[in-house]
Parts: C-alpha cells; structure tokens; sequence
C-alpha cells in the first residue's frame, strides 16, 4: 500500500537547521508531487511548499521562502524538507503529503 | 492567498444523527480543467490528517459513505449521515487550485 514514513522527531536550538526525510513506498515516487504541511500545537495547518520528485521543480510559501529547501534522492524514493535560521515559532509537526496520503509527522522542537 | 472559512468551528453530535460542515472560499475552486480542487480531511486525535473527499464528492478509498461531499464554485458542504464515534477529532476543508494550498480553520466535532 501506498505509504510515506517520515524520520524521527528533533530537538534544536534557535538559528540552527534541521531535514526531514520522507520515505515513498508502494507507488512510483517520481508520478506524484510531495507537498510539506506543518502544525504548530493545538493550532491549524499550514502549507510549506512543493516539490516535483521527477524534475525537482519547487514552489515554497512566501513567509518561509529564503529558509526552506525541498530536496529529494529519487535513487531511494526519499523526499527532504531542511529549515534553516529556526525560530521558537517553527516549533511544530511537520507533514510530508501526496495530497492524499499523508505522513506519520515529524515533531519538530525549538528549544534553547 | 485564497481564504477557506468554515462553520461551524465546533460540533457536538448524539451517535446516530446527522452533521454538516460548511466551507467557502473566497475565490473559485473551478479549474479550466473542469474540476473542481477543494477536499475534505479528517484528523482524528494524535493522528495525521486522513482524505475523506477529493474534488468536491469524491470518497477516497475506504471512506465509509455515511460521508458525503457536495457544492459548487466557493460553497461547499460535507455531510455525515449519521455520526459514530469514531468520527471524532478535526475536520478540515482545503483548497489545491492554486499555490499556497490553504486550509479551512477546522470544525471539532465531538460526541454528546
């Protein structure tokens, strides 16, 4: 079945980067866009961007533009998603999606 | 950016009777291409999101059809027929016309 396994949660201080993973399996990675969504506590979603797995085309959501990079190993089916200059306020869970299949969540924290 | 609003945000419903959530846009979700890009989601509590309805009315695969979607343009609605417990947790309406997807505020329905 149709599946998208993220990596494991991370704790980090302000300004540093962090990359998530997200590992493909049971179709064919490169036919479906892999779209970022994330969720801070107890608040709503908010998109992060997209990525063309086949061309590796990207579009990013403005306020994160300069901070954000989605990047993928098509040898591997893995899609990646690093955050760079964290803030507090990137503290969140971090879904990777097809739309309609969607990740475990990556909880991400920003802790000094 | 377009701007879902749903209503409303929350919901108590007795096992057995009927709900409806409403969501509209603020611009058209009609693509030339003759669809229409709104979905439904669901996220029951500690879980990721889980596709309920695509394209307006579309059930994903394995979604019970007490859940129905409908509507056209900027007004749609999704409907359940008749509330289990298991329906609980966050529903969220969501638009892919354009870049950045957006999100609906979500609709907490609980159990009486």
């Amino acid at each position: 079945q149709v599946q998208l396994v993220q990596s494991g949660a991370e704790v980090k201080k302000p300004g540093a980067s962090v990359k998530v993973s997200c590992k493909a399996s049971g179709y064919t990675f490169t036919n479906y866009d892999i779209n970022w969504v994330r969720q801070a506590t107890g608040q709503g979603l908010e998109w992060m961007g997209w990525m063309n797995p086949n061309s590796g085309n990207t579009g990013y959501a403005q306020k994160l533009q300069g901070r954000v990079t989605m990047t993928r190993d098509t040898s591997i089916s893995t899609a990646y998603m690093e955050l760079s200059s964290l803030r507090f306020e990137d503290t969140a869970v971090y879904y990777c999606t097809r739309g309609d299949v969607w990740g475990q969540g990556t909880t991400i924290s920003v802790s000094s | 950016d377009i701007v879902m609003t749903q209503t409303p945000l929350s919901l108590s419903v007795t096992p057995g009777q009927p709900a409806s959530i409403s969501c509209k846009s603020s611009q058209s979700l009609l693509h030339s291409d003759g669809k229409t890009y709104v979905y439904w989601n669901l996220q029951k509590p500690g879980q990721s999101p889980q596709l309920l309805i695509y394209e307006v009315s579309n059930r994903f695969s394995g979604v019970p059809d007490r859940f129905s979607g409908s509507g056209s343009g900027t007004d749609f609605t999704l409907k359940i027929s008749r509330v289990e417990a298991e329906d609980v947790g966050v529903y969220y309406c969501m638009q892919s016309i354009q870049v950045p997807w957006t999100f609906g505020q979500g609709t907490k329905v609980e159990i009486k």
